[in-house]
């Protein structure tokens, strides 16, 4: 079966720009995570999706950073007047829920580049 | 709050030779364990998780790994590296009732050598 897809996987912007990052998970994942890679800081969690509700939002890093998830499946995260700072691979996972809660295997997908110049 | 520690950013090893990848772990709760590896320009595929049942868990690819409560360790091994082994390899944590968020190591490059 399909995998977690994200798109674009590269994307190129300048200082100042919005981006959209999009995240498609594996069908019926309920639970949607996004994560930063980057040199400085390593793999860190941005946001945990359970269905369209976002309980746990404690790794975004600064209010420039948003997401949203709608009908249960795809998500965007958005970054608003893009620094320098932000160039990382965004990569996003899901897993499978049961009773509520999400199973503890997180399914990646390839991951977005961002470069910011 | 969990952390992982994982010695060594860079191991190098023959091929045939032994791999033993080091990864600590620090929590207040019984945690889930995981090894991802990561090949350039890809995505994070599971090797293996511990989840309370089995310490010795076995993976893909021939790897496994303990948890060793006692010295709260979760080092990962394969008998004999094989050239397609080279990669970078994070541990990770994460615990029930908090959304399963998953806390990385900070990774270990693995160079296999003829």
């Amino acid at each position: 079966g399909a995998g977690v897809s994200q798109s674009p996987s590269n994307k190129v912007t300048e200082k100042g720009k919005d981006v959209e990052l999009r995240c498609d998970p594996i069908s019926g994942h309920t639970a949607l995570y996004w994560y930063r890679q980057s040199l400085g800081q390593g793999l860190e969690f941005l946001i945990y999706f359970q269905g369209n509700s976002a309980p746990d939002k404690s790794g975004l890093p600064s209010d420039r950073f948003s997401a949203e998830r709608t009908g249960g499946s795809v998500s965007t995260l958005t970054i608003q007047r893009t620094q320098q700072e932000d160039s990382a691979v965004y990569l996003c996972a899901s897993s499978f829920t049961s009773g509520g809660a999400p199973q503890e295997t997180q399914y990646f997908g390839p991951g977005t580049r961002l470069l910011v110049l | 709050a969990q952390s992982v520690t994982q010695l060594g950013s860079h191991v190098s090893v023959s091929e045939g030779a032994l791999v033993l990848l080091r990864c600590n772990y620090s929590s207040s709760v019984p945690p889930y364990l995981f090894w991802y590896v990561q090949y350039p320009n890809q995505g994070l595929q599971l090797l293996l998780k511990y989840t309370s049942a089995a310490t010795l868990v076995k993976g893909i690819n021939g790897f496994e790994a303990e948890f060793k409560k006692s010295e709260t360790s979760f080092h990962l091994t394969k008998p004999s590296a094989h050239m397609s082994d080279a990669a970078e390899y994070f541990c990770a944590v994460s615990v029930t009732g908090g959304g399963n968020k998953l806390t990385f190591g900070t990774g270990t490059q693995l160079k296999v050598e003829l």
